[in-house]
């Protein structure tokens, strides 16, 4: 079966650190993305990740453990705009298939 | 700006009408995708076309129909739809299949089943 868990929502302060969590389990794995959504929007590529460690993109970084199924974004100095939904997806083998968990809604109050 | 433009942005009709979403990318990709968001639900696949050829078709009823004339266009006709079928259909597209293609996504058709 195919399974991806990540919390439904989180609460940060602005200018706070928060980390948004996402396991997995699917059939094959060729890659993890991070997808951020803002209400009404499309969801907007973040990051990629398809070998364990930590990729750093300006505030955001994400990371990757393959043997845990794991992963998590971490957000830094966080803005009111990183108000949002997250989404976590795990590129499946064979033809693109991108299988998306249900997304953390993430609110930043001031 | 994505580069995925989707049109109406907004769809509200009947079960027994007939309609169409169009989804059109400017990003020169090869591979164009039909999702469905609902509420408290995971994305969900439903076409895959790779190079005008459909390579997926996720089990969906075939009160959905898509279309894909070329690889810039893409769209899904709808036929004597359902309530439940209420949603947020978002189109993507990808440079190619397979690992490292990054999907990137219109803003969506919000249609409501009435």
């Amino acid at each position: 079966g195919q399974n991806i868990d990540q919390p439904t929502e989180m609460t940060a302060t602005e200018g706070a650190i928060v980390q948004i969590n996402c396991t997995y389990q699917t059939s094959g794995f060729n890659g993890l993305f991070w997808y951020q959504q803002h209400a009404g929007e499309a969801p907007t590529f973040l990051s990629y990740n398809v070998l364990d460690g930590l990729e750093e993109k300006g505030r955001f970084s994400s990371f990757l453990s393959r043997s845990k199924g794991y992963s998590y974004l971490l957000l830094k100095e966080l803005q009111m705009k990183d108000s949002a939904s997250y989404l976590c997806a795990v590129l499946n083998t064979g033809f693109q298939k991108l299988v998306f968990g249900t997304g953390t809604r993430l609110l930043v109050s001031p | 700006e994505t580069g995925v433009t989707q049109t109406p942005r907004h769809l509200v009709m009947g079960m027994t009408n007939k309609k169409s979403l169009k989804c059109e990318q400017h990003l020169g990709h090869n591979a164009m995708y039909w999702y469905k968001q609902s509420a408290k639900k995971p994305l969900e696949l439903m076409f895959v076309y790779n190079f005008k050829e459909q390579t997926e078709n996720n089990s969906v009823p075939s009160r959905f129909s898509p279309e894909c004339p070329n690889s810039s266009h893409l769209f899904l006709h709808l036929h004597t739809l359902q309530p439940e079928d209420s949603a947020l259909y978002l189109c993507a597209s990808s440079q190619g299949q397979g690992p490292g293609n990054t999907i990137y996504f219109g803003e969506g058709s919000w249609l409501t089943v009435v």
